[in-house]
């Protein structure tokens, strides 16, 4: 398995409060991915990463930031969480965006706002 | 945004069973992958499909990319309950590469 862990694994936090999700790989993958996953819609892409300080924005990025240090860590922020913001988070990691990319998941963050 | 449309959406059979599972989008894609999901975890990578027309075999699973590289499937034969599970399909757009998911087929093999 390709060593991604994401921490917390668990949140429940109140509507209006910032949060912070952590990704960390151990691969040296240059790329990183963070992706909601809500029932009825798939994996969704909210940013993504194509080295350090370098990060661009997927399909659902608003009311979330990113911010990559270094290498091994993606940060995923909810400057203001909201209740629409409720679900189950995904890092990824890979070589590079390509037509046979292989993307390793992590365990997944699950995210409740109240 | 290219969307990719799975169906069926939930399919529930009995062990022994065959079974296909379908990947559908009016936008054509460079490649097309297949993941399967169990709960608590990641997707994890079964198989990526290159070329039009592509099949590729894995055990029991049978992937195909249409021709014009716009749909997919994924045939089980003879369904085992360890195939319990979601199965999302992933096209590259042929732009970007980046990698749009299906809404998810969720399998469930009964013994």
């Amino acid at each position: 398995d390709a060593g991604i862990t994401q921490s917390p694994r668990h949140k429940v936090t109140e509507t209006g409060t910032p949060v912070t999700l952590r990704c960390h790989q151990t691969e040296n993958h240059r790329y990183m991915y963070w992706y909601r996953q809500d029932p009825g819609h798939g994996l969704r892409l909210i940013h993504y990463s194509y080295g350090v300080k370098d990060t661009d924005k997927g399909e659902v990025s608003d009311g979330y930031s990113v911010s990559r240090s270094k290498t091994e860590d993606f940060l995923l922020t909810l400057e203001s969480a909201t209740s629409s913001q409720t679900s189950v988070y995904f890092c990824a990691i890979g070589q590079g965006l390509a037509s046979q990319e292989t993307q390793y998941f992590g365990p997944g963050t699950r995210l409740l706002v109240l | 945004t290219q969307l990719l449309e799975q169906s069926p959406q939930f399919l529930s059979i009995q062990e022994g069973e065959n079974l296909t599972v379908y990947c559908n989008s009016s936008s054509v894609f460079s490649s097309l992958q297949w993941y399967r999901q169990e709960p608590g975890e990641g997707p994890v990578l079964l198989v990526t499909v290159v070329t039009g027309g592509e099949v590729k075999k894995l055990k029991r699973l049978t992937f195909q990319f249409g021709d014009a590289r716009k749909d997919s499937s994924l045939h089980i034969t003879a369904a085992q309950p360890g195939d319990t599970g979601l199965y999302l399909c992933a096209g590259a757009e042929v732009r970007t590469y980046k990698y749009i998911f299906g809404t998810g087929t969720r399998l469930k093999v009964l013994a």
